[in-house]
């Protein structure tokens, strides 16, 4: 089963509108941590964004903002004011106890920000 | 402070031949882990390290080894390459093993295995 889903491949977004990228994950565990990571076309994955399960408030960095939304295991990246350089493949991720901490990437969504 | 560096930043090898990658880790950064990232796969957990021992590993075969040193460096080899190996491998370190640290990339190894 996955345990990071991203279902959105791709999605396009007007500069300076915000967007919002859809992630949800699986976890049996209480305490695990939520990450967004940036990766633009370079290659280097650029962290983004942290959300503890036991956060109450949602993160934001920022124009980044993470929506938490604990029952749902829901963690929504959203993106305020795009910019054209915002056009990078956006990954969700999980660290949790259970299985030694290893980090868990989704498949990623490709942003493209329009001028 | 100095990010995570990876070397090389390009290798070409053939089919049976063995790799070595490395990483330096973010000065005080004691946590390195080594993924695999291609286009159908995505990103692939390899291993991790802290603290000169080896805490996790992926589901990837026995070809794939690594090592860290006292000094937070890390190694990987790959032995008898195929051409599935080709990929991006990166490294990233965290200051440390929970599940609250985030992770510092760099910039990655493209391998291509001909």
């Amino acid at each position: 089963a996955q345990k990071i889903t991203q279902t959105q491949p791709g999605m396009f977004v007007q500069e300076k509108e915000a967007v919002t990228l859809d992630c949800t994950y699986d976890t049996s565990d209480q305490s695990y941590g939520l990450f967004w990571y940036k990766q633009p076309s370079s290659g280097e994955m650029i962290f983004l964004i942290y959300q503890g399960s036991y956060d109450e408030q949602n993160a934001t960095e920022g124009r980044y903002s993470l929506n938490f939304q604990k029952a749902r295991k829901s963690a929504n990246l959203v993106i305020s004011a795009s910019q054209l350089g915002d056009s990078a493949m956006y990954f969700c991720a999980m660290r949790e106890i259970t299985g030694g901490f290893k980090t868990i990437f989704g498949a990623g969504t490709r942003l493209f920000v329009k001028a | 402070k100095a990010g995570v560096t990876q070397t090389p930043r390009y290798l070409i090898k053939t089919r049976g031949q063995q790799v070595t990658l490395s990483c330096s880790p973010i000065s005080g950064h004691r946590s390195v882990s080594w993924y695999q990232q291609t286009p159908g796969q995505g990103l692939q957990f390899l291993f991790e390290y802290f603290s000169e021992t080896q805490r996790n590993k992926g589901n990837f075969p026995g070809r794939f080894s690594g090592r860290q040193f006292s000094n937070s460096r890390s190694e990987m080899n790959v032995s008898t390459l195929e051409l599935g190996d080709s990929a991006l491998y990166l490294c990233a370190s965290s200051t440390g093993q929970g599940y609250s640290y985030e992770q510092y990339f760099g910039p990655g190894t493209r391998l291509t295995v001909t």
